[in-house]
């Protein structure tokens, strides 16, 4: 069965970065976009980025780009969101999601709080 | 602010019918179908409805979607207290800048 597994949480300080994976399994990795997808305390979802896991292209939100980076292992099946200059509106749950223009499998989330 | 439009509580005794709204749909750089994802606490989102109201297997029939123009609506009948969760619409705007779009959600209580 589709398994989409994430890493654990993180805790970071304003200025770091972090890296968060989403290792598939049950599948054809090649076959799916992957995407990130945001939720903040108290706010709704939010769109971050997709990956063509056969050709490594990528797209991002436009409020992201420069400061995100998703890429992608394929000897792993597994998909990273870099997030680079962190700052305390980054504190949210990050999901990994399979799909075209819809989700159809989500990771389980990975918490990433960022605190001084 | 999230670009789709939805109400942000619903409540319903057990066993009743509620119905959960989604505006602001918009087909101008998108393929104008809508989603909806049902999120438990401690649990991974699950999906309910894709292609405005195509259920995914293993979904039950007590989850209905619908859409007219630009609004979409999802329907849980017979409620179940396992039915309480936020509730989220989406769709896909085409430009890689925008991608995925999504709804405020929607906190359901079944009282």
């Amino acid at each position: 069965q589709v398994h989409l597994l994430q890493s654990g949480a993180e805790v970071k300080k304003p200025g770091a970065s972090v890296k968060v994976s989403c290792k598939a399994s049950g599948y054809n990795f090649p076959s799916y976009y992957l995407h990130w997808v945001r939720q903040a305390p108290g706010h709704g979802l939010e769109w971050v980025a997709i990956i063509n896991p056969s050709g490594g292209y990528t797209g991002y939100a436009q409020k992201w780009q420069g400061r995100v980076s998703m890429t992608r292992d394929t000897s792993t099946s597994t998909v990273f969101l870099e997030l680079n200059n962190l700052r305390s509106e980054d504190t949210a749950v990050y999901y990994c999601a399979r799909g075209n223009y819809y989700y159809d499998y989500w990771g389980q989330g990975t918490p990433v709080t960022v605190s001084s | 602010q999230s670009v789709l439009t939805q109400p942000p509580a619903v409540s319903a005794a057990p066993g009743q019918k509620v119905a959960i709204s989604c505006s602001g749909i918009s087909s101008t750089n998108g393929n104008n179908y809508v989603s909806w994802y049902q999120f438990v606490p401690g649990s991974a989102p699950k999906l309910l409805i894709y292609d405005n109201n195509q259920r995914p297997s293993g979904i039950p029939d007590r989850f209905s979607g619908s859409k007219s123009g630009t609004s979409a609506t999802l329907v849980i009948a017979g409620l179940q207290t396992g039915d309480e969760a936020d509730y989220y619409c989406g769709t896909w705007d085409n430009s890689l800048t925008t991608g995925g779009v999504f709804g405020g959600g929607t906190r359901l209580t079944v009282l």
